[in-house]
Parts: structure tokens; C-alpha cells; sequence
């Protein structure tokens, strides 16, 4: 089975500073990785994600993550965070299934903080 | 316009009660799915659908019945409702799988469940 462990579920920056959220995951297979953004109540909206090819991914904000397979990380990284970046942010793997469709496992979330 | 919807986005109920969650989407995709996120914000799927048959159904109880009437609806009915069910249900959904690639899964903005 997959999973995957978020270090920290808080983390707190200076606006303007290195944001960094940690996300390690166990796959028996090549895994396809998701980071995920939940601004108070509301939905899930993709931050950016990868299944093959280039191991340095840009999504969407000015966040970025690079999967390290010899790590088995796929951190998330901003390099000036923004009073708008507060939010939850979710890392997640998928388990291929055939038949039509994918289960994302969550990991538990890092609440962000932005600070003055 | 709106790709994923749920509704209604709050519901308040006693315990015992027998209640209705409706998703729909309007993106053409194939499967959809049910996810539930606890009061910790801890996400896990509970079931999917792929072309209105049901391919996850993860350990739920059976309490919990997903219909889904056709590709771009996927509703979840809950009978005798427990103090344990309040949490916020989400709906999403994806393109079919192929075998080997990943869709990405578009998140309605949720249904706060409080069951009293």
C-alpha cells in the first residue's frame, strides 16, 4: 500500500521568506505525486503534479517540487511566500488502478502560516 | 461556471436521520469519486465511480450507499446518521485512466456535514 508522511503540521514563515514544505512518501511502484492547496473553507485546488518525465516541477502560485526518488521526497518549495499563500496544503500519492480512475492517499496536511 | 458541484454546502442533522449529498460535474469526465475529511482535515477516499460503476469502495460503512444516476452525477445517500459522519464530504472527478498515465482529480468545494 501507498502513504505518504508530511513533516510538520504547521509551519509558520516570514512573508517574503523560503517556503518549504516537507512531504516523503512509500510506493511500490513508480508513483505519481500530487501536491494539493485548500484555502479555508473550501475545495482542493492542484498546486502542481508529477507522473514522468522531469524531476523539477513548476506548478501554479510560484511553487515548485522536485521528486527525489533516492529520497523517496517530493518537497514543496516557494521562494518568497505571500500573505495569500495561508492555506493547508496537502501532499498525495495515486494507486494506478485499471479499470478507470485513480485513489489518491492523502497525507495529514501542513497548515501554513504567513507572518508580517 | 462551475466544474464540480455539491450541494447542499452545509447540513445540519439529528442522529438517525437519512440524508442526501449531490455531486455534479460538468467537465465530461468518466469517473468521480467520494472523500471524506475529518475534523483533523485528514482526507480519505471512500468510494469511486467510473462510467456509473462502482470501482473503490473502501471500507465504509454500509450505511453509506454512492448512486451514481449517470457519468456526470455521483450522490451519496447516508441512512441512520451518526454522530461520527459530521465531517466535510467532498466530491471529485477525473478522465478515465489509461493504463499508464495519470488524470488529475477536480475537487467540488465540499458538503460540512454536522450531525447533533
Amino acid at each position: 500500500a501507498q502513504s505518504v508522511t508530511q513533516l510538520g503540521s504547521h509551519v509558520s514563515v516570514s512573508e517574503g521568506a523560503l517556503v518549504l514544505l516537507r512531504c516523503n512518501y512509500s510506493s511500490s511502484v513508480p508513483p505519481y505525486l500530487f501536491w494539493y492547496v485548500q484555502y479555508p473553507n473550501q475545495g482542493l485546488q492542484l498546486l502542481l503534479k508529477y507522473t514522468t518525465g522531469a524531476t523539477l516541477v513548476k506548478g501554479i502560485n510560484g511553487f515548485e517540487a522536485e521528486f527525489k526518488k533516492s529520497e523517496t521526497s517530493f518537497h514543496l518549495t516557494k521562494p518568497s511566500a505571500h500573505m495569500s499563500d495561508a492555506a493547508e496544503y496537502f501532499c498525495a500519492v495515486s494507486d494506478q488502478f485499471t479499470g478507470g480512475g485513480n485513489k489518491l492517499t492523502f497525507g495529514t496536511g501542513t497548515q501554513l502560516k504567513v507572518e508580517l | 461556471d462551475t466544474a464540480v458541484s455539491q450541494t447542499p454546502k452545509y447540513l445540519v442533522t439529528q442522529m438517525g436521520n437519512d440524508k442526501s449529498i449531490k455531486c455534479e460535474q460538468n467537465l465530461g469526465h468518466d469517473t468521480m469519486y467520494w472523500y471524506k475529511q475529518d475534523s483533523k482535515k485528514f482526507l480519505k477516499i471512500m468510494f469511486s465511480y467510473n462510467n456509473k460503476e462502482l470501482i473503490i469502495n473502501e471500507t465504509v460503512p454500509n450505511r453509506f450507499s454512492p448512486k451514481s444516476p449517470d457519468k456526470a452525477h455521483l450522490n451519496l445517500h447516508i441512512n441512520s446518521l451518526e454522530l461520527g459522519d459530521s465531517a466535510v464530504y467532498f466530491c471529485a472527478s477525473s478522465q478515465g485512466l489509461a493504463l499508464q498515465s495519470y488524470y488529475e482529480q477536480y475537487f467540488g468545494p465540499g458538503t460540512r456535514l454536522t450531525v447533533t
